[in-house]
């Protein structure tokens, strides 16, 4: 399996500009996460899905973020318009919900967002 | 708020040794825990997790305690390697029945040769 699949790796764009990061999950898993990293904040979940369904999107910053789930194979974060402070590297996760005993979410590589 | 936190930043530790990772948490209502590393570069991996029922739980050179009374999991590692430096992060779940999990701001381990 290739494992959790995120593109772009990088992203540079101007302040005020629309990003759209993407996530491809593990085949099979039904739940999907999307998280922002920054040294000051550490990790924090943004949003996450069950079976497409979004569950919890009380981490998202505002209104200018919104993510979608249009199937189980694909999910999209998009921040528009972004801001400097929105630079980050945002990591997408997923897991298979039913499996018992192992709440193991398995990441992907990141996109490191910088906002000029 | 309730939150995971690490008494330290950064551990530095020499090839060979074992290495002791802390957290403090919190929240009361949290009966599950994780560690996770975090390679320079990449996403968090999954180490080892343990449930509020257990005090330790073992896997191939790491070791997790669980410390209800004082809130306090660790993470050790044996016989410390260059490739285990890394960001290890611990996270809770924080008493939720769905899959959130709360995660620490991380501790740095740095291999000395």
């Amino acid at each position: 399996d290739a494992g959790v699949i995120q593109s772009p790796r990088h992203e540079v764009t101007e302040m005020g500009q629309e990003v759209t990061l993407r996530c491809k999950p593990i085949s099979g898993h039904n739940s999907l996460f999307w998280y922002r990293q920054t040294m000051m904040r550490g990790l924090e979940l943004l949003i996450y899905f069950n079976n497409n369904v979004p569950i919890d999107d009380s981490g998202m910053p505002e209104d200018r973020f919104s993510a979608k789930m249009p199937n189980a194979s694909f999910s999209t974060l998009k921040i528009q318009p972004s801001e400097p402070r929105d630079s980050a590297v945002y990591f997408c996760a997923s897991r298979q919900a039913e499996r018992l005993g192992n709440n193991e979410q398995f990441f992907g590589p990141g996109t490191r967002l910088t906002v000029l | 708020g309730e939150s995971v936190g690490l008494h330290l930043p950064t551990l530095s530790v020499q090839e060979g040794d074992n290495s002791i990772i802390n957290c403090a948490y919190s929240n009361s209502a949290s009966d599950y825990f994780i560690w996770y590393k975090q390679e320079s570069g990449k996403g968090p991996q999954f180490i080892i997790d343990i449930r509020s029922n257990m005090d330790k739980r073992q896997g191939q050179r790491v070791t997790v305690l669980l410390n209800k009374t004082v809130k306090h999991l660790s993470l050790q590692i044996a016989a410390t390697q260059p490739g285990d430096s890394a960001v290890y992060f611990c996270a809770e779940n924080g008493g939720n029945r769905d899959d959130k999990i709360i995660f620490g701001k991380g501790t740095r381990l740095h291999i000395l040769p």
